[in-house]
């Protein structure tokens, strides 16, 4: 069975731009989540995602935003990107109801 | 204030030779703590999870112990190998109608020769 599928694996984008991300949850895994993770904050939360809805959110501003398609593969983007959006943005699959998720290898963005 | 702190922030270790990881945890309603394992530009991968009846839970030379009423964790490796050298995140989650999950800082763990 493959595992989490994250596009691209490293992004390179110039402050003000926008980004979008890729992720193709693990086949019958209907639920997504995204999270970022740099050196000094650890993981934090995005937001979640089940059946094409947002389930969950976490502390961010709406420059991020997220999307779930109908086979459950998912998108999240950032506009009008600055320095401190630098980071491995993770992206976990999960059967909904499960507590086990399965993250992808992550999208190393860089903004300069 | 986060609700899952670890320590150490990070240690190093020489092959062979056991170490304890910890995890300390505000967030309730407890539903369960999971252990995950992160190698340096890889997604986490889950080691362990114990609920709230769980006291300790072995995965190969990795045991976690759960103390639900201290609402403490460890994370025990033994006779450690390089291979071991990565992160290890905390992830407690709560009983709310959506699950939410709080995560830990995480532990950097270097294995040397």
């Amino acid at each position: 069975k493959a595992g989490v599928t994250q596009t691209p694996r490293y992004l390179i984008k110039t402050r003000g731009q926008q980004v979008t991300l890729s992720c193709s949850p693990i086949s019958g895994h209907r639920s997504v989540s995204w999270y970022q993770q740099t050196p000094g904050q650890g993981l934090q939360f995005l937001f979640e995602y089940f059946s094409e809805t947002q389930r969950n959110k976490g502390n961010f501003p709406g420059r991020f935003s997220g999307r779930q398609f109908s086979n459950s593969r998912s998108e999240m983007n950032v506009s009008t990107l600055e320095l401190g959006d630098s980071a491995l943005y993770l992206c976990a699959s999960r059967v909904w109801g499960n507590t086990e998720a399965f993250f992808g290898q992550g999208t190393r963005l860089t903004v300069v | 204030k986060n609700q899952v702190e670890q320590s150490p922030q990070s240690l190093i270790i020489l092959e062979g030779k056991n170490c304890t990881l910890q995890c300390n945890y505000t967030v309730s309603p407890f539903s369960n703590l999971r252990w995950y394992k992160q190698d340096t530009g890889r997604g986490p991968v889950s080691l362990t999870i114990m609920t709230f009846s769980e006291n300790t839970k072995s995965n190969g030379r990795y045991t976690a112990t759960l103390d639900a009423d201290t609402k403490q964790s460890s994370l025990h490796i033994t006779a450690s190998q390089l291979s071991d050298s990565a992160s290890y995140i905390c992830v407690v989650r709560t009983t709310d109608s959506w699950g939410k999950f709080q995560f830990g800082a995480g532990t950097q763990v270097v294995v040397t020769p």
